[in-house]
């Protein structure tokens, strides 16, 4: 069975500082997706990262996913208050599925 | 372009009820999935159809089935609902099986 470990589960920081959510696994992604969700929303899709090694960056965002592409992480520098939100890693086994595994979420906080 | 459309938003049902819950795709998407969202697990997968079949199955009753049509709209339908079925059921549609993932808003269903 894959899993996918996300940390940390919470984080609550002042605007203005930089942060890491990482997700991680034993098993082999062909792709990692990460979503940011609102409350009583659907999980918004914000990248998909495929090659391992692959770095990619959306604004004040930046997206890795690891050499061996069992791993993945999110930092967001300098957060705002509008970064508040969930954020969710889910992996895809092979690029024959359409089921994604998902991590727990990072619920991020981000406080004026 | 419409993301994917899910109706209804909001739900509520009695203990022993059935509900169906409709989802159409991003138009040209031909995958379609379906999760299940509660604070205690998280998002886990329900199943995922392709071409109108069923590919995949997650670890979840027989009361839980879907289906999905020719022009790849998709439904799911709980039978004999119990309190435990609350939550926020999520579809999601990709263009073909392991393309990225977007998801609708959902339907909250309330269990009474």
């Amino acid at each position: 069975t894959q899993l996918l470990e996300q940390s940390p589960q919470f984080l609550s920081i002042q605007e203005g500082e930089n942060l890491t959510v990482y997700c991680n696994s034993s098993s082999v992604f062909s792709s990692l997706q990460w979503y940011r969700q609102e409350p009583g929303e659907g999980p918004v899709l914000l990248v998909t990262v495929v090659t391992g090694g692959e770095v990619k960056k959306l604004k004040r965002l930046t997206f890795q996913f690891g050499d061996a592409r069992k791993d993945s992480s999110l930092h967001i520098t300098a957060a705002q208050p509008g970064d508040t939100g969930l954020y969710l890693c889910a992996g895809l086994g092979s690029s024959n599925t359409g089921k994604l595994i998902f991590g727990q979420g990072t619920t991020l906080q981000v406080k004026p | 372009k419409a993301g994917v459309t899910q109706t209804p938003r909001y739900l509520i049902k009695t203990r022993g009820q059935q509900v169906t819950l409709s989802c159409s795709p991003i138009s040209g998407h031909r995958s379609v999935s379906w999760y299940q969202q509660t604070p205690g697990q998280g998002l886990q997968f329900l199943f995922e159809y392709f071409s109108e079949t069923q590919r995949n199955k997650g670890n979840f009753p027989g009361r839980f089935s879907g289906r999905q049509f020719s022009n790849s709209r998709s439904e799911m339908n709980v039978s004999t609902l119990e309190l435990g079925d609350s939550a926020l059921y999520l579809c999601a549609s990709s263009l073909v099986r392991g393309a990225r993932t977007f998801f609708g808003q959902g339907t909250r269903l309330t269990v009474v």
